[in-house]
């Protein structure tokens, strides 16, 4: 069964500062998503990485198979950023069952 | 395209008690999972259907149970509530079962259970 670590659990940082989010998982995966969430629990996919990096807007997502390593950055920060950031893996690796869930870096972005 | 719609969106309910949730998903979406985010466990996958079929389940107890209809909508329901049972559920859906398609959820039903 696959173990998710994340890393910072919280971010503060200045509005404009470059933010690197960090995702470790134990068991090699067929695919690794990002999400968002807001406070009132909206959730929103990022990214749906298998290998190699992803970029939408200010978003860049890379993954490490090697590894079993994903990153998530955020350039340009702006206090909109502001949300909790989950990285999910398939519990066994193989992507014919659920999801396992890190447990989230709280970012905050100030003005 | 109407996202994925959840109802209700709020909940109260006290120890015993049974509930059920519903879920609509984003049309031609036909694979709809649920999970449970608390404060001390985070998000957990409950179970996920596809073609109105219980394709995976998660570790949690036989009072966790669901189903999915011919249009694709799902109801999960909870019997017997415990105040560890308050949560905010969320479902997904998504075009396949297989968990490396993108997810996209609804807003969710916060339950408090007293």
């Amino acid at each position: 069964k696959n173990e998710v670590e994340q890393s910072p659990q919280n971010l503060t940082a200045q509005e404009g500062e470059f933010i690197t989010i960090n995702c470790s998982y134990s068991v090699g995966i067929s695919a690794l998503h990002w999400l968002q969430q807001h406070p009132g629990g909206g959730i929103v996919s990022l990214f749906m990485l298998s290998s190699g990096k992803k970029k939408h807007g200010r978003l860049i997502a890379t993954i490490n198979i090697q590894e079993k390593h994903s990153s998530l950055h955020i350039t340009a920060s702006h206090p909109r950023d502001s949300a909790v950031y989950i990285c999910a893996v398939p519990t066994s690796g193989g992507g014919a069952d659920g999801l396992t869930f890190g447990k989230g870096t709280h970012l905050i972005i100030q003005p | 395209k109407a996202g994925v719609t959840q109802t209700p969106r709020y909940l109260i309910k006290t120890r015993g008690q049974q509930v059920t949730l519903s879920c609509s998903p984003i049309s031609g979406h036909r694979s709809v999972s649920w999970y449970q985010q608390t404060p001390g466990q985070g998000l957990q996958f409950l179970f996920e259907y596809f073609s109105e079929t219980q394709r995976n389940k998660g570790n949690f107890p036989g009072r966790f149970s669901g189903r999915q209809f011919s249009n694709s909508r799902s109801e999960m329901n909870v019997s017997t509530l415990e105040l560890g049972d308050s949560a905010l559920y969320l479902c997904a859906s998504s075009l396949a079962f297989r968990s490396q398609e993108t997810q996209y959820f609804g807003p969710g039903t916060r339950l408090l259970v007293l």
